[in-house]
């Protein structure tokens, strides 16, 4: 079954806009909540991440929010550019110990319009 | 620094047929992963090695087989290849697990089945 749902499926955002992705999580013991981004024709790279002990983390124009209660982070971009046009995807672990597995949300595809 | 790489990049094989797919990862790297990507859909987990040792198995059938060699290298072997099996095989390489747990993937390997 899936553990992590994400949401939209697909947005479009203007030049300069702000692109909001949310996934929710079901397993109260994931420690480790990641987004990687994928460009066609390559693999997911990671983008940020995340450990619930904090509520938000922000890397440049990219920001995770993180609400433990709800069981839900979300992903945003701030002043989005057409180079952040690409399949951003939210991952949890498998289980409490990771070992490199991962479970995928099923992928945002975001466009961002010049 | 070379990435992960993975051989070969495109394969078409028919139904029954048996495929072995390839990865190198980033030296220094011990743990290596392996994903199943649908078109459309977010990467699905279906191996771990570490250290040459099988750390994890994703809910795929047994004639998915996998092996890391003694410079932790990585082959992923399908027997009796199904049209359901046609998707993009991605390989992923960490440096270790617990706190860093960081994957970089490869580009993938997009096998058709036919």
């Amino acid at each position: 079954q899936q553990q992590v749902k994400q949401s939209p499926q697909s947005l479009i955002v203007q030049k300069g806009g702000i692109s909001i992705i949310n996934c929710a999580y079901e397993n109260t013991a994931f420690d480790y909540f990641p987004w990687y981004q994928q460009f066609p024709g390559k693999g997911p790279a990671l983008l940020i991440a995340i450990r619930p002990d904090v509520s938000e983390k922000k890397e440049g124009r990219f920001t995770i929010s993180f609400n433990k209660s709800a069981k839900q982070f979300s992903l945003h971009i701030m002043d989005s550019q057409p180079g952040d046009s690409a399949t951003y995807f939210c991952a949890a672990p498998w289980s409490g110990d990771s070992w490199g597995k991962f479970q995928f949300g099923a992928g945002t595809q975001v466009v961002v319009t010049p | 620094d070379a990435g992960v790489t993975q051989s070969p990049t495109h394969l078409i094989k028919t139904r029954g047929q048996h495929v072995t797919l390839r990865c190198s990862p980033i030296s220094g790297h011990k743990s290596v992963s392996w994903y199943q990507q649908v078109l459309g859909q977010g990467p699905q987990f279906i191996f771990q090695y570490y250290e040459k040792e099988e750390r994890g198995r994703g809910n795929f059938p047994d004639r998915f087989s996998a092996r890391q060699f003694p410079n932790y290298s990585s082959e992923l072997n399908v027997n009796a290849l199904l049209l359901g099996d046609s998707a993009l095989y991605l390989c992923a390489s960490s440096i270790e697990t617990g706190l860093n747990e960081k994957l970089f993937f490869g580009s993938g390997t997009q096998l058709s089945v036919l």
